[in-house]
């Protein structure tokens, strides 16, 4: 079974800084572009960023672009995003979730149960 | 503002057929494929319509989707309390290099 675990999350200051990790089990990680998308309280779902397989492309929605940083350890199964400068707005639950392709964006499937960054002071 | 439009609700009585809309432009709908997703309460999203028309394996064929220009739209027939949901359109938007959302349309069963 497919499965993507979202740990990280928090309360955290203006300003400050915080990593979000998601474990992949269950398919080969390796072989799977990988994303980002988050939700704020009682809004929609926002796409924030993207890895392919091996990392040689990666892309970042303007609203993060030069703040947070996408990365991934094949060796370990692992997503990682890192949330420098974080804002109020960025208040939101983050979900990981597996691309059904190699190279980039096809769709979302599945998605991990989320871990909720809550930034205030 | 989302790029992509949907109506905020939608409802419909059991047993009915109703169709939920997703407009988009020439950059993302336009061009490139349109998947949906639905998110029950309390839960994370998941993938209910791929490429357009495509049903994931497990997902009832009372979901059809398909996309006509720049609009897509998400049928759902026989409609049943367990339907209550947000339901999300999104594409890739060739201007913006990035997935596009809609802002989600919640439908109520009455």
């Amino acid at each position: 079974e497919v499965q993507l675990v979202e740990s990280g999350g928090g309360l955290v200051q203006p300003g400050r800084s915080l990593r979000l990790s998601c474990a992949a089990s269950g398919f080969t990680f390796e072989d799977y572009a990988m994303h980002w998308v988050r939700q704020a309280p009682g809004k929609g779902l926002e796409w924030i960023s993207g890895i392919s397989w091996n990392s040689d492309t990666i892309g970042y929605a303007d609203s993060v672009q030069g703040r947070f940083t996408i990365s991934r350890d094949n060796g370990k199964n692992s997503l990682y995003l890192q949330m420098n400068s974080l804002r109020p707005e960025d208040t939101a639950i983050y979900y990981c979730a597996k691309d059904a392709g190699r190279t980039w964006y096809t769709w979302f499937d599945p998605w991990g149960q989320g871990t909720l960054v809550s930034v205030s002071s | 503002q989302s790029v992509l439009t949907q109506p905020p609700s939608a409802s419909g009585t059991s047993g009915q057929t109703v169709t939920l809309s997703c407009s988009g432009s020439s950059s993302n709908i336009g061009s490139n494929i349109v998947n949906w997703y639905q998110q029950l309460p309390g839960t994370a999203p998941k993938l209910l319509i791929y490429s357009n028309h495509q049903r994931p394996s497990g997902v009832s064929d009372r979901f059809s989707g398909s996309r006509s220009g720049t609009s897509a739209s998400l049928a759902i027939s026989g409609l049943q309390s367990e339907d209550e949901a947000d339901y999300y359109c999104a594409a890739w938007d060739d201007s913006l290099h990035g997935v596009v959302f809609g802002g989600g349309t919640k439908l109520t069963v009455l």
